[in-house]
């Protein structure tokens, strides 16, 4: 079955340090691949996605994330985390033979010391 | 803009009773679906929705049931609540398959 994996449940780190969330998934077909970060007590909001153009994907808030086919990675990064950071971020994935339905990691929640 | 809302924000069942968590969207779009949201589980599709007329089940659907009538509207119901179903369900929907999903801001729903 396929499947999408975040490395690592919770992250610290310190405010101004480098932010990197890790996000694999199964399959080698291509996927679409999606980023949304969930505040406390609020729905997902989208921070980025790939669609098969630019490897390299900006998304809001300073966020960005790189697509490697060979690692099957999606790996979400910021140079510098702000306290406002602080919240849990998910990959998701569509696989474009699916119906187009959404499979999600389980999460990865950041946390960024003063 | 509404985008997509969901109704209850918090509701409190007692074992065995139903109720419908409803979920509305303006954006005109095809594809809908519900998750629910456990800790350490991430989102977990229950049932989804192609278009009007159409749906079908998810990874976790026993206990829950779905029907679209209309483009805008894809209700949740929980035929008899158990304390499992004690969790945060979340609509989505999307325009297709390569773009991305519209969250509600979810229902809390506690079965006691």
């Amino acid at each position: 079955a396929q499947s999408v994996t975040q490395l690592g449940s919770h992250v610290s780190v310190s405010e101004g340090a480098l932010v990197l969330l890790r996000c694999n998934y199964s399959s080698s077909v291509p996927p679409y691949l999606f980023w949304y970060v969930q505040y406390p007590n609020q729905g997902l909001q989208l921070l980025l996605k790939y669609t098969s153009a630019a490897t390299l994907v900006k998304g809001i808030n300073g966020f960005e994330a790189e697509f490697k086919k060979s690692e099957t990675s999606f790996h979400l990064t910021k140079p510098s985390a702000h306290m406002s950071d602080a919240a849990e971020y998910f990959c998701a994935v569509r696989w474009g033979g699916s119906q187009g339905n959404l499979i999600f990691g389980k999460g990865t929640k950041l946390s960024v010391k003063p | 803009n509404a985008g997509v809302t969901q109704t209850p924000k918090f509701q409190v069942l007692k074992t065995g009773q139903s109720m419908t968590l409803q979920c509305a969207q303006d954006m005109n779009h095809e594809y809908m679906s519900w998750y629910r949201q456990d800790p350490g589980m991430g989102l977990r599709l229950i049932h989804y929705s192609v278009g009007a007329g159409i749906t079908d089940q998810g990874e976790v659907p026993n206990g829950y049931n779905v029907s679209r009538s209309t483009t805008e509207d894809f209700p949740l119901r929980l035929l008899s609540a158990a304390p499992s179903q004690t969790s945060v369900y979340f609509c989505a929907s999307s325009s297709g398959r390569n773009t991305e999903a519209f969250f509600g801001q979810g229902t809390r729903l506690t079965v006691v």
